[in-house]
């Protein structure tokens, strides 16, 4: 089955520096990826996603970029903030199966 | 609207005793999610429920882990005789299904066993 690394488990920048956090899959045959921000205290909440008929995509201060022969996806987040600071997770899936996610990066962004 | 809910936010127990934790997903929410995490550690998948099909137990880490899914809404997982390595937080997720796959996550249930 589908097997997901990511990497570094923690990552600790400062404010206004660039992050960048990195996923690889398994399994050739996933389509879609997502990475989810969990906050202290609560669940994970979707951040940014991508399918793998593209190759980046991009939402203001967050990019998602995708190379399907390497089978690794990566997170960016440019100008840094300490609302940043959470606990980033990498997930792939295929079809309809379910999200197998990474083993998640902490950030710490310090001001 | 109503996100995922989940009950209780916390749970304190005594080794032995048997705990139900609820979660109510999103109305219209096919697809539902039971996860553990443990302090500072990443999502284990525990169970899945999609439709009527059957449950993918393939996660539960023993047979004193159970859940069930009543009328395809609010779901119980149950966890019998726990033991100190069942404290974690216990979320749930629900999503659309089929090709929408974000997963919408409830606050968690902190249980704690003594």
């Amino acid at each position: 089955g589908e097997n997901v690394e990511q990497h570094p488990s923690t990552l600790s920048v400062q404010e206004g520096d660039s992050a960048v956090i990195k996923c690889t899959y398994s399994d050739s045959a996933s389509n879609y990826f997502p990475w989810y921000k969990q906050e202290l205290g609560k669940g994970p909440q979707l951040i940014i996603d991508i399918r793998s008929n593209v190759g980046e995509k991009k939402d203001q201060r967050i990019a998602v970029t995708l190379n399907k022969t390497a089978k690794h996806f990566s997170l960016h987040i440019t100008e840094t903030q300490p609302e940043d600071s959470a606990v980033y997770f990498c997930a792939a899936s295929k079809a309809t199966d379910k999200l197998i996610f990474g083993t998640g990066t902490r950030l710490q962004v310090f001001p | 609207g109503a996100g995922v809910s989940q009950s209780p936010s916390n749970k304190v127990t005594e080794k032995g005793k048997d705990v139900e934790l609820r979660c109510d997903p999103i109305s219209g929410h096919t697809a539902l999610y039971w996860y553990r995490q443990s302090l500072g550690q990443g999502l284990e998948f525990l169970i899945y429920f999609q439709g009527n099909s059957a449950p993918d137990k393939s996660g539960l880490p023993s047979d004193r882990f159970s859940a069930e899914r009543t009328g395809g809404s609010v779901s119980t997982l149950t966890i019998q005789r726990t033991q100190q390595e069942d404290s974690a937080v216990y979320l749930c997720a629900s999503t659309y299904g089929g090709d929408r796959k974000e997963q919408f996550f409830g606050p968690g249930t902190r249980l704690t066993v003594l």
